[in-house]
């Protein structure tokens, strides 16, 4: 069964706007982590935010924040502010179990985001 | 930020060959990992390793071997490679005191033609 699930294949967005991309995950454990992750062009994929499933409040790392809603099983990533360097892959994983194991990640299929000038 | 590195960053090679495709931290993370994407989709493990002598298959089967006996170094390799192999292998570690993520290297194309 799909662990990760990014429903939005493509978005397009206006430079400087706000933009949400959307991951609902579905687990069984009660500890576990979510990840987001921008790949670009060249292939690399280069971490962005943490949210643990015990975290209160919602992450934040620069212009990007986690929407985390632990009832609906949402973790939506909040770009503010849109560059036109932000357009690439992203992806939305998940870690399952206690932090101490490996660090094994199920990822969702991604969301292509390109910004227009 | 990362110190990761993997080698080549494309190969194109003939089928039937035997290829490594390496993979070297300079961080000391304990954990490391093989993840297997295909263009435009997602990630899939398919070999990680808790540190020297131990390695596990992920959740992809996959045909290749990993090895772990430095604790920076961790190849994989394909015994006879196929055109069903081409893909993008990512390598990544992380280790336990600071295991709110991993950290990705820059991936290795390959194609077999």
């Amino acid at each position: 069964a799909q662990k990760i699930t990014q429903t939005q294949p493509g978005m397009f967005v206006q430079e400087k706007e706000a933009v949400t991309l959307d991951c609902t995950y579905d687990t069984s454990d009660q500890s576990y982590g979510l990840f987001w992750y921008k790949q670009p062009s060249s292939g690399e994929m280069i971490f962005l935010i943490y949210q643990g499933s015990y975290d209160e409040q919602n992450a934040t790392e620069g212009r990007y924040s986690l929407n985390f809603q632990k009832a609906r099983k949402s973790a939506n990533l909040v770009i503010s502010a849109s560059q036109l360097g932000d357009s690439a892959m992203y992806f939305c994983a998940m870690r399952e179990g206690r932090i101490q194991g490996a660090q094994k990640l199920v990822f969702g299929q991604g969301t292509r985001l390109t910004i227009n000038p | 930020e990362a110190d990761i590195y993997q080698t080549p960053r494309y190969l194109v090679i003939g089928t039937g060959k035997k290829i490594t495709l390496e993979c070297s931290q300079t961080m000391g993370h304990d954990k490391m990992y093989w993840y297997q994407q295909d263009p435009g989709m997602e990630l899939h493990l398919i070999h990680y390793s808790y540190g020297v002598n131990s390695t596990e298959k992920g959740d992809l089967s996959s045909e290749s071997t990993v090895s772990r006996i430095r604790t920076e170094h961790f190849p994989l390799t394909l015994e006879s490679a196929r055109p069903s192999h081409t893909s993008q292998y990512l390598c990544a570690s992380s280790e336990f005191r600071r295991a709110r993520k991993a950290f990705f290297g820059q991936g290795t194309r390959l194609t077999v033609v």
